[in-house]
């Protein structure tokens, strides 16, 4: 069953340090893993995609990994501001143009 | 970049009354969107995948006469809640793939409450 756990389910930091998020997979085929940001009541911006192939991409302070071999993801936030406090979806592609599997997301709160 | 409207960002209707939100894919044809719901605290489950010209694929649970799907263009994609009761209560959002390994272009949302 394809499958995507995230961890930890939230999470709490102080303003300016750093984080990292966990993601967990069993989607088979895999095309592609998305993490997405949001923000409640709206709908999910996107951070970063990478293939297959790919092991590491950044956007400004959000850098995330993947590892295809382990089908493991992380996403980590930098110097971390009051604006990152949104829930953080890990979301894999199966193959292109289909139904995005999602995870449940981490919620995370940054507080001053 | 490709946009997804959708519409109404959010409504509030009664027990027994039917509501129609509308995603439309702006700047490029969507052969293909994908219809989501989210209760508080929950991560998007598919409701049912629509199809340009065919009837819409729905996800088991999901009751296809209660969520009308029309996706009569390649830019509009409707979902109708009809008699729509409180459990019906969710954040719907619709999304239009990409391209290959592309970016999913999602709607805003909807916050449908039935009261």
């Amino acid at each position: 069953k394809n499958q995507v756990e995230q961890s930890p389910q939230s999470l709490i930091i102080l303003e300016g340090k750093n984080c990292t998020l966990q993601c967990n997979y069993t989607v088979s085929p895999f095309s592609n893993l998305r993490w997405y940001k949001q923000d409640t009541g709206r709908g999910p911006v996107s951070l970063t995609i990478m293939t297959f192939s790919e092991n590491t991409k950044s956007n400004g302070r959000y850098t995330a990994t993947l590892d295809a071999d382990t089908k493991q993801s992380s996403l980590h936030i930098t110097a971390s501001q009051l604006s990152d406090s949104a829930s953080y979806i890990c979301v894999v592609s199966a193959t292109a143009g289909t139904a995005l599997i999602f995870g449940k997301g981490t919620t995370l709160s940054v507080s001053s | 970049g490709a946009v997804v409207s959708q519409h109404p960002s959010w409504v509030i209707c009664k027990s027994g009354t039917s509501v129609k939100i509308e995603c439309r894919s702006l700047d490029f044809q969507a052969t293909t969107m994908f219809w989501y719901r989210q209760f508080p605290k929950q991560s998007l489950m598919l409701m049912a995948t629509s199809n340009e010209g065919s009837k819409a694929t729905y996800e088991q649970g999901v009751e296809k006469d209660k969520f009308l799907i029309n996706h009569a263009s390649l830019t509009l994609s409707t979902l109708t809640v009809t008699s729509a009761h409180p459990e019906d209560s969710s954040f719907y959002i619709c999304s239009a793939p990409g391209e290959v390994n592309t970016e999913a272009f999602f709607g805003q949302g909807t916050r449908l409450t039935v009261v």
